[in-house]
């Protein structure tokens, strides 16, 4: 099973600021993904991080808010970008290598 | 529009009982089935899934049922231990694919010693 190093695992940033999360799988994984799970809700998709390519975004997420780097692999890059309070939530990477395996999750609070 | 739903948000059992924690969806799109568990701090990590040309699979303590007339699945934990005590995440997938999942919003599961 894929091991997923996910940093900073928790972050308090004042809002108008911009945070980046980065996650580093320990092997080559094709699909790479980002959720959300905002307080007291379901883990919600924010992108595939394709390698390569531009991610592709699902419904209600943008790139200008959410831009994700995938240079290669095994490694990505999620920024959340111009914070507000609403963006407090835990940001897990996700990758795929026949069963989905997450990071532990970076928990973030916009002030 | 929640398509895959977890009704009950908490659920309380005792030590060497069985856990039976539910999980609804709508969209019958859905072909594969999985469980995560979520420890506080933690990812979640991956428990068991089941596709849908089965309607059971079972690995050690934890049996996975699916009715897919009913749109229904549920986890099975027996026996259940104080270890178990975590949220416990259902999510689906379709064309056969466990990546681009849809989550319910978990079931904290208390298991009392």
């Amino acid at each position: 099973s894929a091991v997923i190093s996910q940093k900073p695992s928790r972050d308090i940033c004042q809002r108008g600021t911009s945070l980046t999360i980065q996650c580093q799988v320990d092997s080559q994984v094709t699909m790479m993904f980002w959720y959300r799970q905002q307080p007291g809700q379901s883990l919600t998709l924010i992108a595939t991080a394709n390698q390569g390519s531009e991610a592709t975004y699902e419904s209600g997420f943008v790139i200008d808010k959410f831009p994700i780097s995938r240079p290669n692999l095994t490694f990505s890059t999620l920024t959340v970008s111009n914070m507000s309070p609403e963006d407090s939530s835990i940001y897990l990477c996700s990758a795929e290598q026949g069963k989905a395996f997450f990071g532990q999750g970076t928990r973030l609070t916009v002030v | 529009d929640q398509q895959v739903k977890q009704n009950s948000p908490s659920l309380s059992v005792q030590e060497g009982r069985i856990s039976i924690l539910n999980c609804d969806y709508t969209n019958s799109m859905f072909d594969y089935f999985l469980w995560y568990k979520k420890y506080p701090a933690e990812g979640p990590t991956f428990l068991i899934s089941i596709s849908s040309i089965k309607d059971k699979n079972e690995d050690g303590r934890f049996t996975v049922f699916l009715n897919k007339s009913a749109k229904h699945l549920s986890l099975h934990i027996v026996p259940s231990q104080p270890g178990d005590s975590a949220v416990y995440f259902c999510a689906a997938g379709r064309g056969g694919s466990n990546y681009k999942l849809t989550f319910g919003k978990g079931t904290l599961l208390t298991v009392n010693p």
